[in-house]
């Protein structure tokens, strides 16, 4: 059964990178039919999602975050990855990786998120 | 960008049918997909891709869509379906992006 698990650090200080793994088992983070994803959820609030990468090198990035949001997938791992630079107090959340679906619908495919891990609290510290 | 707004919060009393909307002016046309959220743990899918629901999740469970809105429909509401519920779809304007609705907190009475 496929099961994800985010790691990483729980306390980054400001202005510092976030950097968070995400482990995969039971489905390789190299196959050509899974794109992986990044959310966030700060205390209290809502999700926000922050980016997706495949195993090529594609991503896709949420475009309020795009200048500070790197992702990339380890094939020798079976892990994907989030870098979040320059971090404030606005990026303290519960972060969660997760899997896309996918349909393609006439010209696009169109992405869902069908397995999540537990999340991670990350406290973004002064 | 889509946004999809979502009413705060539900209230309905078991047994009863729960419905819980999601709206936007440039809607879902790749189909949305629907997320229970209880305190404290993950998000998990309860509907996708507007109205397909993943094994393991009751039949109680439905989604349509319809024009420019979204709803989840639950019926007979048990103490156990209450939990914030956000829908989410693919925006293809511009850079291909997720978005998900401000969430709906459904209490049961």
């Amino acid at each position: 059964q496929l099961q994800l698990q985010e790691a990483g650090p729980g306390l980054v200080k400001s202005s510092e990178t976030l950097s968070l793994t995400c482990s995969v088992s039971s489905v390789s983070v190299s196959s050509s039919d899974y794109y992986w994803g990044w959310i966030r959820q700060p205390p209290g609030k809502g999700l926000e999602w922050i980016g997706s990468t495949y195993y090529s090198g594609n991503t896709y990035y949420n475009p309020s975050l795009k200048s500070r949001v790197t992702m990339s997938v380890d094939p020798s791992t079976n892990h994907f990855s989030l870098r979040l630079t320059s971090v404030t107090a606005a990026d303290t959340a519960t972060y969660y990786c997760a899997r896309h679906i996918r349909q393609w619908l006439v010209t696009h495919y169109y992405y869902g998120l069908d397995v999540w891990g537990q999340g991670t609290t990350v406290t973004v510290s002064s | 960008s889509s946004v999809l707004t979502q009413p705060p919060s539900v209230s309905v009393a078991p047994g009863e049918t729960a419905r819980i909307t999601c709206g936007g002016d440039d809607f879902g046309r790749g189909g949305v997909h629907w997320y229970q959220q209880k305190p404290g743990q993950a998000p998990v899918l309860v509907i996708y891709f507007d109205r397909d629901r993943p094994s393991g999740i009751p039949e109680r469970f439905s989604g349509s869509s319809s024009g420019n809105a979204a709803t989840l429909t639950i019926s007979r509401v048990e103490a156990a379906d209450e939990a914030d519920y956000y829908c989410q779809v693919w925006d293809t304007a511009g850079d291909p992006h997720a978005v998900f609705g401000g969430g709906t907190q459904l209490t049961v009475l």
